[in-house]
C-alpha cells in the first residue's frame, strides 16, 4: 500500500533559524505531492504542492519543497522561520488514485524566541 | 462566505443523541470529502462524494452516515456514537476527483462523546 512518512513528529527550533521538515512516500510511476500547514483550532491550508515540471517549488509564507525521485523524498523547507509559523505541518501523496490523498502523520513545528 | 465552511464548529453530544455536521464549499468543485482527525494519527479519509455520488467508502461504521444532496453540500449524520469517536471532523473539496488536484479544507467541527 502507498504510504506517506514524516520522520520527526516534533520539531523546535529558535526565531529565524532555518528549518527543514522531512517526508518520504513510497515509490509510485506517477505521484503528486503536497504539503498543508494546520494552524491551532483551524483546517489544512495548502502551503505547496508538486505535479510536475520543476523539482523545486515554492509555496506560501516563504516555504520551499524539493521533489527527489530517487529519494522519494519532498522534504519542506524555510530560510528563516517565524514565530508565527508554529504549526502542524502535513505531508500528503496522491498516487494516482483518483483523488484520495495519503497523508503523513504530521510534524508539530515549535518556533521559539 | 468564501471557501469551504462548517457548521456547527464545535460539538458535545451524548451516546445516545443524533446529530449532523454541515459543510458547504463556494468553490464551484465537483467532489467533496469528510475526515476524521484524531490525536497523534494520520488523517482517515472517510467518505468520497463525486458529482453528488459516493466513490469511497473506506469501511467506516455505519454510524456515520453521509448525505450530498448536491455538489456544494455534504452533511455527515451522526447517532449512537461511541467515545472514541470524538474527533476533529474536517471537509474537502476538490476540483473533480479524477483530476488529483489539491483538496480546500474546512476549519472542521471538533466533536466530542460524551
Amino acid at each position: 500500500a502507498q504510504s506517506v512518512t514524516q520522520l520527526d513528529s516534533q520539531v523546535p527550533v529558535f526565531e529565524e533559524a532555518p528549518v527543514e521538515l522531512r517526508c518520504n512516500y513510497s515509490s509510485s510511476v506517477s505521484v503528486y505531492l503536497f504539503w498543508y500547514v494546520q494552524y491551532p483550532n483551524q483546517g489544512l491550508q495548502l502551503l505547496l504542492k508538486y505535479l510536475s515540471g520543476s523539482t523545486l517549488v515554492k509555496g506560501i509564507n516563504g516555504f520551499e519543497a524539493e521533489f527527489n525521485k530517487s529519494q522519494t523524498s519532498f522534504h519542506l523547507r524555510k530560510p528563516s522561520v517565524h514565530i508565527s509559523d508554529t504549526a502542524e505541518y502535513f505531508c500528503a501523496a496522491n498516487p494516482n488514485q483518483g483523488g484520495k490523498l495519503i497523508f503523513g502523520q504530521g510534524t508539530e513545528l515549535s518556533v521559539k524566541p | 462566505e468564501t471557501g469551504v465552511t462548517q457548521t456547527p464548529r464545535h460539538l458535545v453530544m451524548g451516546m445516545t443523541n443524533k446529530k449532523s455536521l454541515k459543510c458547504e464549499q463556494h468553490l464551484g468543485h465537483n467532489a467533496m470529502y469528510w475526515y476524521k482527525q484524531s490525536a497523534k494519527k494520520p488523517l482517515e479519509l472517510m467518505f468520497v462524494y463525486s458529482l453528488e455520488e459516493r466513490v469511497e467508502n473506506n469501511s467506516v461504521p455505519s454510524r456515520f452516515s453521509p448525505e450530498c444532496p448536491n455538489s456544494s453540500h455534504l452533511f455527515l449524520h451522526l447517532h449512537t456514537l461511541q467515545p472514541e469517536d470524538s474527533a476533529l471532523y474536517l471537509c474537502a473539496s476538490s476540483q473533480d476527483y479524477r483530476s488529483r488536484g489539491e483538496q480546500y479544507f474546512g476549519p472542521g467541527t471538533r466533536l466530542t462523546v460524551t
